[in-house]
């Protein structure tokens, strides 16, 4: 079954500091996208960046990239310069083939809530 | 504006009592999705559908039903809602069959079972 993991329910970063948010991955299928997502306090659910399993090249978004290391399944997202409207809860997800249900799944890790300090 | 609805964006029932959140999106995206957010879970997916007429089930899908008749609507129907089902719902959409692009995600509808 696919799986997705991220092991920091919260982190604090000082203003202007880099930060590294983990998720690791589990999946059968070759063809598969890892994809980071941002729900501030107001709720809704905002797009940062894609990873497709066949990009040779680390993802990149303005101050947002994807440590992407496949053979170690991971998919981390880093966070450079941090901002104080960077707090906010952060999402890890995976879209690919499960083979033993047979369906396309679309699966999102339980969230890391970043706190950025002034 | 490219944009996916949700609505009611709040909404408070008493359990059995039949709903249904509705969710449409202007950008002709083929793949629509269901979710719900529980503390500590994370996004769970309900069901999908790939295109018109076309649903499956995603991880959570007990006690939900949903329709796709149309390409741009994608309602969520809870027949008799439990309290288990008090939860934020988002509906996403994406362009690609596959949704292997970004989801676009509604602004969320906050249901609690009473």
């Amino acid at each position: 079954a696919q799986k997705i993991t991220q092991t920091q329910p919260g982190m604090f970063v000082q203003e202007k500091e880099a930060v590294t948010l983990d998720c690791t991955y589990d999946t059968s299928d070759p063809s598969y996208g890892l994809f980071w997502y941002k729900q501030p306090s107001s709720g809704e659910m905002i797009f940062l960046i894609y990873q497709g399993s066949y990009d040779q090249q680390n993802a990149t978004e303005g101050r947002y990239s994807l440590n992407f290391q496949k053979a170690r399944k991971s998919a981390n997202l880093v966070i450079s310069a941090s901002q104080l409207g960077d707090s906010a809860m952060y999402f890890c997800a995976m879209r690919g083939w499960e083979v033993t249900s047979g369906t396309y799944k679309y699966i999102f890790g339980t969230g890391t809530r970043l706190k950025v300090l002034a | 504006e490219a944009q996916v609805t949700q609505n009611p964006r709040y909404l408070i029932t008493v359990t059995g009592k039949k709903l249904t959140v509705t969710c449409s999106q202007n950008m002709n995206h083929e793949y629509m999705s269901w979710y719900r957010q529980d503390p500590g879970l994370g996004l769970r997916q309900i069901y999908y559908s790939m295109n018109v007429e076309v649903t499956d089930k995603g991880d959570v899908p007990e006690g939900y039903k949903v329709s796709r008749k149309e390409k741009r609507n994608f309602p969520l129907i809870l027949e008799s809602p439990s309290p288990n089902q008090t939860s934020l719902y988002f509906c996403a959409s994406s362009e690609g069959l596959a949704g292997l692009d970004e989801q676009f995600f509604g602004p969320g509808t906050r249901l609690t079972v009473l």
